[in-house]
Parts: C-alpha cells; sequence; structure tokens
C-alpha cells in the first residue's frame, strides 16, 4: 500500500477550471503539507495541516484552498486555474510537526497540473 | 533568512564515489534531509540527520555534517547508473516547521 498517495497523477485542464487534487496517507501521521514544484525544479512549500489545523499559509493565491476532512486527508482546490498554475504538486506527511515528533517527512509521487 | 544551496550538476564514472554538498543559513535547523528524485517521479527520502549529529551512514550512503559552517554532504559509495537523479538537500527549522529545499543537484553516472 502506497504511503501517501494523490490523485491524479496527471491533469491537464484549461484557464479558467476549478480543479482538485486529493491526497491521502494511512500512516497515522498529524501533520500534512502540500509543496509545489516549478518548472526549474525549485521546491515550495504551500500549506500545512496538523490535526485537521492549518499552520502553515505561504504566499500564495487566494485560488488555492486546502481542505483537510480527517487528518488522514488534505486536499488542494484550485479556482480559476491560470497558466503559472502548471507545476508538480506534492502531497506530504509527517508524524508531527517538528517541535513533536515529527523528524520524517513523506511524499506522494506528485500530481503534474498542466494548464493550456 | 532561510536559504539553501547546492550545485547544479555532477558528473561521476560508474563506481567511484559520490560526493554532492550543500550549504544552508538558517541555524536553527533541526533535521537535515536527503531526497532522491528521478525523472517523473516523486521524492523518495533517502536519509535524515539530527543536527546534534556530525555523521550518519546506512549502506552506501554516508552523510557528513558540519553544523559551525552549516554545510551537509551526502556521500554515495560505489555509485551505480541506478544513482542517476536529482538529490535534493532540505532543512527543516524548528521555528517554522518548514522544509526548506535546496536547488537539487543532478548527478549523472556515466559508464
Amino acid at each position: 500500500d502506497t504511503a501517501v498517495s494523490q490523485t491524479p497523477k496527471y491533469l491537464v485542464t484549461q484557464m479558467g477550471n476549478d480543479k482538485s487534487i486529493k491526497c491521502e496517507q494511512n500512516l497515522g501521521h498529524d501533520t500534512m503539507y502540500w509543496y509545489k514544484q516549478d518548472s526549474k525544479k525549485f521546491l515550495k512549500i504551500m500549506f500545512s495541516y496538523n490535526n485537521k489545523e492549518l499552520i502553515i499559509n505561504e504566499t500564495v493565491p487566494n485560488r488555492f484552498s486546502p481542505k483537510s476532512p480527517d487528518k488522514a486527508h488534505l486536499n488542494l482546490h484550485i479556482n480559476s486555474l491560470e497558466l503559472g498554475d502548471s507545476a508538480v504538486y506534492f502531497c506530504a506527511s509527517s508524524q508531527d510537526s517538528v517541535r513533536g515528533s515529527g523528524n520524517t517527512i513523506y511524499f506522494g509521487e506528485g500530481s503534474w497540473l498542466t494548464v493550456v | 533568512g532561510e536559504d539553501v544551496e547546492q550545485s547544479l550538476f555532477l558528473s561521476v564514472r560508474e563506481g567511484d564515489s559520490s560526493v554532492i554538498n550543500c550549504t544552508y543559513t538558517d541555524s536553527s535547523s533541526t533535521y537535515l534531509y536527503w531526497y532522491k528524485q528521478e525523472p517523473g517521479a516523486g521524492l523518495q527520502l533517502l536519509t535524515y540527520i539530527f543536527s546534534n549529529m556530525d555523521m550518519k551512514q546506512d549502506q552506501r550512503l554516508t552523510v557528513l555534517l558540519n553544523k559551525k559552517d552549516k554545510h551537509l554532504s551526502l556521500r554515495i559509495a560505489d555509485t551505480q547508473t541506478g544513482d542517476s537523479a536529482i538529490y535534493f538537500c532540505a532543512e527543516r527549522s524548528y521555528n517554522t516547521d518548514k522544509l526548506i529545499f535546496g536547488t537539487g543537484t543532478r548527478l549523472q553516472v556515466f559508464p
């Protein structure tokens, strides 16, 4: 079983559409994250949740909204997609934040989003 | 601020050792990580080191940490063609819990 799974893996959509990427972890972790990897492979954090509570909210457009229905799931919803949103989005999870017992962070396989 | 730097490319012959270097600026870094990304694939956690350690060995991988100079390295012994990938160094701050990634080092292994 995959520890951190994301769907869909590939998504091609038109500008202006609204889309969601789902993430689930079966590790029993309390903390989940979304990272974005741009075309130059640069990785940057977008959001983190600890036990369904938003902890980190980096400077991302309001069009991006994370939703955590329970601590095993962290979905990313994107409204009014733009060309610049094309990237790979990675979900990740950790047992806890770094101030708790969270030493390792495991990543999903990524979701390749292309906006045309 | 938080900044993590790596050299962009490294090319080695199969069977040789590879050493990938990384420097960081955040003195509150608690954990430092190495991730591997193969083409079209996700991020695979290779190893990590706690900031109060100076070395960690795991099979062919050796991580060295010089906390004074804020320098981290990953040594891969007996490098194989399957080791060709992008290697990311990352530091995790105790203050922010963010994982700050370096730019990645593209390792190419030739026969």
